[in-house]
């Protein structure tokens, strides 16, 4: 089935570890996002990809980097994970007259 | 800046029950209005959408109408059913930019 498409599921790391969260889509979006979501405070933008080779930041950036490695993906990194990174994080792909369509989300905890 | 207020919740309501869940929307120019439901456990999903004032988007018995005039996108059921127990999420798209600016939730509970 169309959509997108994230790994893993589910993740554990220790404090200072670092990994990539991959997200690919098959819809040939142009647009592509990364949010997390903790209680409470809804959905917060990490960073977005407008079209292929451009990312900018989102409203809670820091602590993270992405990379939009062609137009079907787009992957987020940790280089030192931090307790407050303890999140779900969601991928998102969009074209600009249509909603988002959103991945089933990453469930990341660091201890 | 643009942003979207909805009602806090949660909410619980006995099956059959009228839903509303209130959102509010600030806004320059025209932008696009959303619903998302998210169901335990999976990421949100698109409800309904309206792109212009007085559009009336609906789906699975969810209606929402788009008022320019009190700024609103109010999402109304007129029987809830258990299994539409989920949070709800309001959202705007500008007509400008790539993107969208989301409420905080409303988490809605159905008992039987």
């Amino acid at each position: 089935n169309a959509g997108v498409t994230q790994t893993p599921k589910f993740q554990v790391l220790k404090t200072g570890q670092s990994m990539t969260l991959q997200c690919a889509q098959d819809m040939n979006h142009n647009s592509m996002y990364w949010y997390r979501q903790d209680p409470g405070m809804g959905l917060r933008l990490i960073y977005y990809s407008a079209s292929e080779g451009t990312t900018d930041k989102g409203e809670v950036p820091n602590g993270y980097n992405v990379s939009r490695l062609n137009k079907r993906e787009f992957s987020l990194r940790l280089e030192s994970a931090a307790p407050s990174q303890t999140s779900v994080y969601f991928c998102a792909s969009s074209e600009r007259l249509y909603g988002y369509t959103f991945g089933s989300g990453t469930r990341l905890t660091v201890v | 800046g643009d942003s979207v207020t909805q009602m806090e919740g949660p909410v619980t309501l006995s099956e059959e029950a009228f839903l509303t869940i209130n959102c509010t929307y600030t806004a320059t120019g025209y932008p696009s209005l959303f619903w998302y439901v998210q169901y335990p456990g999976e990421g949100l999903q698109l409800l309904l959408k309206a792109t212009k004032a007085d559009d009336k988007g609906s789906n699975k018995g969810f209606e929402a109408t788009y008022r320019k005039e009190t700024t609103s996108f109010h999402l109304e059921k007129g029987s809830v059913q258990v299994s539409d127990s989920a949070v709800y999420f309001c959202a705007l798209r500008t007509n400008t930019g790539n993107q969208f600016y989301f409420g905080t939730g409303t988490s809605l509970t159905v008992i039987p």
